[in-house]
């Protein structure tokens, strides 16, 4: 069975620094890309950042663009979002997501999620 | 960056009717566009990819048509558990962005 497990999250301060975990199982970690996506308060969906398979090749939204990383250890099966500068309009839950299959363009696996606060 | 509009923001419908979501692209997305459930305090689920194929496990109620830059989502008879948000979304070109979403409620 597959399974995404995010940690990491919780209060930090505005400017502050958070580094959010997911711990991958059930599946080879190394043939998927992978993905952060995030969810404001009340509000709709948001892709944060993607990560190929080798971790040679990433994309990010435009307004984490210089203060987020996204990473992964492929021995390790973890993917990472290291998060710097944050915002108040940072605050959401974070989940990590994986497509169906290598070659389908769907988020078939999440994680279950998990809630960073911006707030002094 | 990609737009999507999906329409009605509500839709608000009794079971065991028909549900027809629409989402539309600002421009042309092909067939990268992806459909997902998401109730209160879950994780979203994907329900169709490629405009019209099923995800795995995914009752055959659920439907996707459309390509180019309109797209159809269809619940033909809604069960007590469709009641949920529905968000569209487009794989075809970075960003990945999604929809506003369409509320299902009950009537």
């Amino acid at each position: 069975e597959v399974q995404l497990v995010e940690s990491g999250g919780g209060l930090v301060q505005p400017g502050g620094s958070l580094r959010l975990s997911c711990a991958a199982s059930g599946f080879t970690f190394g043939s998927f890309a992978l993905d952060w996506v995030r969810q404001a308060p009340g509000k709709g969906l948001e892709w944060v950042a993607n990560i190929n398979q080798g971790g040679s090749g990433k994309e990010y939204l435009d307004s984490v663009k210089g203060r987020f990383t996204i990473s992964r250890d492929n021995t390790k099966d973890f993917l990472y979002l290291q998060m710097d500068s944050l915002r108040a309009e940072d605050t959401a839950i974070y989940y990590c997501a994986r497509d169906m299959t290598p070659v389908t363009r769907g988020w078939g696996s999440w994680g279950q999620g998990i809630l960073v606060t911006v707030s002094s | 960056e990609i737009v999507l509009t999906q329409s009605p923001a509500t839709l608000s419908l009794s079971p065991g009717e028909r549900a027809t979501l629409s989402c539309r692209a600002s421009q042309n997305i092909d067939k990268y566009l992806a459909w997902y459930q998401q109730i209160p305090g879950q994780a979203p689920r994907l329900l169709i990819y490629h405009a019209s194929n099923r995800a795995t496990g995914i009752p055959a109620r659920f439907s996707g048509s459309g390509s180019g830059t309109d797209f159809t989502l269809t619940i033909s008879s809604l069960e007590p558990e469709d009641f949920a948000v529905y968000y569209c979304q487009q794989r075809n070109i970075w960003p990945i962005t999604f929809g506003p979403g369409t509320k299902v409620d009950i009537k």
